[in-house]
């Protein structure tokens, strides 16, 4: 069975410091890779999203991810936090085929100290 | 585009009654709509996957006659909390599949559910 593995449950910078959350797939086959934000009493948003081709990915408000499949990894990244970035961040992953269900890691609250 | 709501968005009701949740996809069609739940600080639990027009496939140790799920339309799926119970409070979540692309879930903006 596929396991999505999200480093660090809670991860505190400074406002304008790198962001960085980690996240690591267990799959023989590369899957779907996503990451959805989830701000207080909210759904979750899309942030971006990996199918094939280019392995860095660019998402919204600033946000991007490498898949780099070595490392069976899909680390998400922004350069400068914002105080708005703060949420909870989740990574997911999608097998191919006709199961569209989703496994999430366990999330990463981010917080961002001005 | 791509957009999903969920109505309400919060419920309160006393032990014993049942609760309906509404999740619309309202500007793509989601043959298949999904439903999490969601403790406090915890990730995503899926509940079921409903499908338009056919029975619902719930996931190991979820309770069908409980959480029973409708997906009467291409628009439409309603979960149904029956004879809900304080563990029954939560925060539910349902996402719609996309058509296009890889068919990623579209979330909606939650339901919180309190049992008094």
């Amino acid at each position: 069975a596929q396991s999505v593995t999200q480093l660090g449950s809670h991860v505190s910078v400074s406002e304008g410091a790198l962001v960085l959350l980690r996240c690591n797939y267990s799959s023989s086959v590369p899957p779907y890779l996503f990451w959805y934000v989830q701000y207080p009493n909210q759904g979750l948003q899309l942030l971006l999203k990996y199918t094939t081709g280019a392995t860095l990915v660019k998402g919204i408000n600033g946000f991007e991810a490498e898949f780099k499949k070595s490392e069976t990894s899909f680390h998400l990244t922004k350069p400068s936090a914002h105080m708005s970035d703060a949420a909870e961040y989740f990574c997911a992953a999608r097998s191919g085929g006709s199961n569209y269900k989703l496994t999430f890691g366990k999330g990463t609250l981010l917080t961002v100290n001005p | 585009g791509a957009v999903v709501s969920q109505h309400p968005s919060r419920v309160i009701c006393k032990s014993g009654t049942s609760v309906k949740i509404e999740c619309r996809s309202l500007d793509f069609q989601a043959t298949t709509m999904f439903w999490y739940r969601q403790f406090p600080k915890k990730s995503l639990m899926l509940m079921a996957t409903s499908n338009e027009g056919s029975k619902a496939t719930y996931e190991q140790g979820v309770e069908k006659d409980k959480f029973l799920i409708n997906h009467a339309s291409l628009t439409l799926s309603t979960l149904t909390v029956t004879s809900a119970h304080p563990e029954d409070s939560s925060f539910y979540i349902c996402s719609a599949r996309g058509l296009a692309g890889v068919g990623e879930q579209f979330f909606g903006p939650g339901t919180r559910l309190t049992v008094l």
